[in-house]
């Protein structure tokens, strides 16, 4: 069976850091494009970050420079690294498996739970 | 950059036929997936490459594409089917950047 479990959200003053991670059991997180989705309260979805089985990472512009997606393959977790956080960073973080689908496109076919990160003073 | 329009709301009563659209200039080139979102939980994928059902989705859910235009369509809309639905795509000229439409809430009352 497929999991994916988040932890590391919490309550953390602007311009301060946090690390999230995403545990995995039932498939190789070295194997698969990762990613981290976002939701603010109230608000849509949107995409904040991707890493390829290659290792390639990319990053919504919003967040480029000061967020760092990364994989640990001995404890098959993806972790989510948030440095200078901001009020508008606010939001339930998923992460999803992104099932490649050729040329380097993909769809999120496995979720978590989500963890929430509010930052506020 | 890169948008995905959906309209803001669908409302229609139990047993009627829901439509939800998602339009942008790439989805004439690249497959459209749809995910349904119920209060408090995680997104789940609904229809992949369009038009495909994932294993255990019911089969009234049904997917379509022509030219810049996804459509959703839940015929016999269920009470249970109300939640947030949102078409995924990845940007038109930016492979590796995903981007959603901006939900549609629909409402089976």
């Amino acid at each position: 069976e497929v999991q994916l479990v988040e932890s590391g959200g919490g309550l953390i003053q602007p311009g301060g850091s946090l690390r999230l991670s995403c545990a995995v059991s039932g498939f190789t997180v070295s194997s698969n494009y990762m990613s981290w989705v976002r939701q603010a309260p109230g608000k849509g979805l949107e995409w904040v970050s991707v890493i390829y089985n290659s290792g390639n990472t990319y990053y919504e512009d919003s967040v480029k420079g000061r967020f760092t997606i990364s994989r640990d393959n001995s404890k098959n977790t993806l972790y989510f690294q948030m440095n200078s956080l901001r009020a508008e960073d606010t939001a339930v973080y998923y992460c999803a498996r992104a099932r490649d689908y050729g040329g380097n496109l993909y769809y999120f076919d496995h979720w978590g739970q989500g963890t929430l990160v509010t930052v506020s003073s | 950059s890169y948008e995905l329009t959906q309209p803001p709301s669908v409302s229609v009563s139990p047993g009627q036929t829901a439509r939800i659209t998602c339009s942008g200039d790439g989805l004439a080139k690249k497959y459209t997936y749809w995910y349904q979102q119920k209060s408090g939980q995680a997104p789940v994928l609904v229809i992949y490459e369009d038009n495909k059902r994932p294993s255990g989705i019911p089969e009234r859910f049904s997917g379509s594409s022509s030219g810049t235009m996804a459509t959703l369509t839940i015929s016999g809309a269920q009470v249970e089917d109300e939640a947030d639905y949102y078409c995924y795509s990845t940007d038109s000229s930016i492979d590796y950047r995903g981007v959603f439409g901006g939900g549609t809430k629909l409402t089976v009352l």
